[in-house]
């Protein structure tokens, strides 16, 4: 059964860098033809997404996001992550990573909530 | 950049259809899809390519789209569906949500 699980500081300073991995079990991400993806819900806002990548290492970022961040895979840990440089308090959310069918993104993890505070 | 929107919010009374729209620019040239997000919980995708239901979701879910709106009815609304819904579709490369949309069943 395919398995997301979020992890990564839930406290990063303002200017600096927000790092997650997403660690996927269940289905390997290099034989898979799918995307993977994150996600970000700030406090009392909707859904946004931030990008996503594929195991060849095509990605696709959020233009609002995109001069500053970088999604990678790392196949040999069956993980993907997320870097957001130069946080602010507006990056402050519950980062969700997920996979991503053709359209929809269908298998969640539990989400992480990372705070943005000196 | 494209947008989608949806009302803020949808009040339903126990039992009865709760419609949920969202609309947007050439809408019926691209799959929707809708997702369920409850407090402490991930979104669960309840809709997929405007009216397939994944499995495991109830038949009383239903998706249809009309010019450039689409709606998400739940039939017999429960106080378990209570819940922020949100449409999504991929656009030039892009994953865009709507808004979201909050469900009250009273």
């Amino acid at each position: 059964q395919l398995h997301l699980q979020e992890s990564g500081p839930g406290l990063v300073k303002p200017s600096e860098t927000l790092s997650l991995a997403c660690n996927v079990s269940g289905v390997s991400i290099s034989t898979s033809s799918h995307f993977w993806g994150w996600i970000r819900r700030p406090p009392g806002k909707g859904l946004e997404w931030v990008g996503q990548i594929h195991q060849s290492g095509n990605t696709y970022y959020n233009p609002s996001l995109s001069s500053r961040v970088t999604i990678s895979v790392d196949t040999s840990k069956n993980q993907f992550s997320l870097k957001l440089a130069s946080v602010t308090a507006a990056d402050t959310a519950v980062y969700y990573c997920a996979r991503k069918l053709p359209g929809a993104f269908d298998i969640w993890g539990r989400g992480t909530r990372v705070i943005v505070s000196a | 950049s494209y947008e989608l929107t949806q009302p803020p919010s949808v009040s339903v009374s126990a039992g009865q259809t709760a419609s949920i729209s969202c609309s947007g620019n050439r809408l019926g040239d691209k799959f929707v899809r809708w997702y369920q997000v409850k407090p402490d919980q991930p979104p669960l995708l309840v809709m997929d390519e405007d009216k397939k239901r994944p499995s495991g979701i109830p038949e009383r879910f239903s998706g249809s789209t009309s010019g450039n709106t689409a709606t998400l009815a739940i039939r017999g609304t429960q106080t378990i569906d209570e819940a922020d819904y949100f449409c999504q579709v991929w656009d030039s490369n892009t994953v865009v949500f709507g808004g979201g949309t909050l469900l009250t069943v009273l």
